[in-house]
């Protein structure tokens, strides 16, 4: 299986400064097709999993703009501009190229 | 509204079996790709099984290979997972899940237990 490695685990954050989540596959997630099947999941406490973005890039609908996703290969990164309240919870990357998609260990971020 | 509603979980011994269900509402289920992912508590998340959008195709994790079966009903806009000899380690939250992840159900809760 595709192992899925975040950093940090932990990332506490004063409200309205910028915070960044590193996520490393053990392979490649170019799939045969050209596209890169790397998503990022906000969990916030006591919910459901929500997408954030797909395809490395691709904000989902109603998605605010300071979260923006990069990378290519095997090296991604989540980033959010500037970091609210709401923003508080548990972050996983997953990748869907590969059978069984896997998840990330997940990055709690925490207001400071 | 469009949304995914999970029904069916509980406590089951060891052993038990239990079936879930996945209700979907607002948009054209028979289009879409499938899928249940699980999340122990305190623990992250794992993809258990997925199905195509007619049924013809499924895929599991090998934890629960040969254990669960993934099924949808496109009449009736339902999607299904049969658990069969549940083990404590089986103990989770599942979720169902469209596509790559686009829409998450509340989740519902199996506990395996004597």
């Amino acid at each position: 299986d595709v192992v899925m490695t975040q950093s940090p685990l932990s990332l506490p954050v004063t409200l309205g400064q910028p915070a960044s989540i590193s996520c490393r596959s053990s392979q490649s997630l170019v799939y045969s097709d050209g596209n890169t099947y790397l998503n990022w999941f906000q969990q916030r406490p006591g919910q459901s999993p929500r997408r954030l973005i797909y395809k490395v890039s691709n904000r989902d609908s109603g998605v605010p703009d300071r979260f923006s996703g990069s990378g290519s290969g095997t090296d991604f990164t989540l980033k959010i501009s500037r970091v609210e309240a709401e923003d508080v919870g548990v972050y996983y990357c997953m990748q869907g190229t590969h059978w069984p998609w896997t998840f990330g260990q997940g990055t709690k971020v925490e207001i400071k | 509204e469009v949304q995914l509603v999970e029904s069916g979980g509980g406590l089951v011994q060891p052993g038990g079996s239990l079936r879930l269900s996945c209700a979907a509402s607002g948009f054209t289920f028979s289009s879409y790709w499938m899928h249940w992912v699980r999340q122990a508590p305190g623990k992250g998340l794992v993809w258990v099984s997925r199905i195509n959008s007619d049924g013809s195709s499924t895929s599991y994790a090998d934890s629960v290979k040969g254990r669960f079966t993934i099924s949808r009903d496109n009449a009736k806009n339902t999607l299904y997972l049969q658990m069969n000899s549940l083990r404590a380690e089986d103990t989770a939250v599942y979720y169902c899940a469209r596509d790559l992840g686009s829409l998450w159900g509340q989740g519902t809760l199996v506990t395996v237990s004597s």
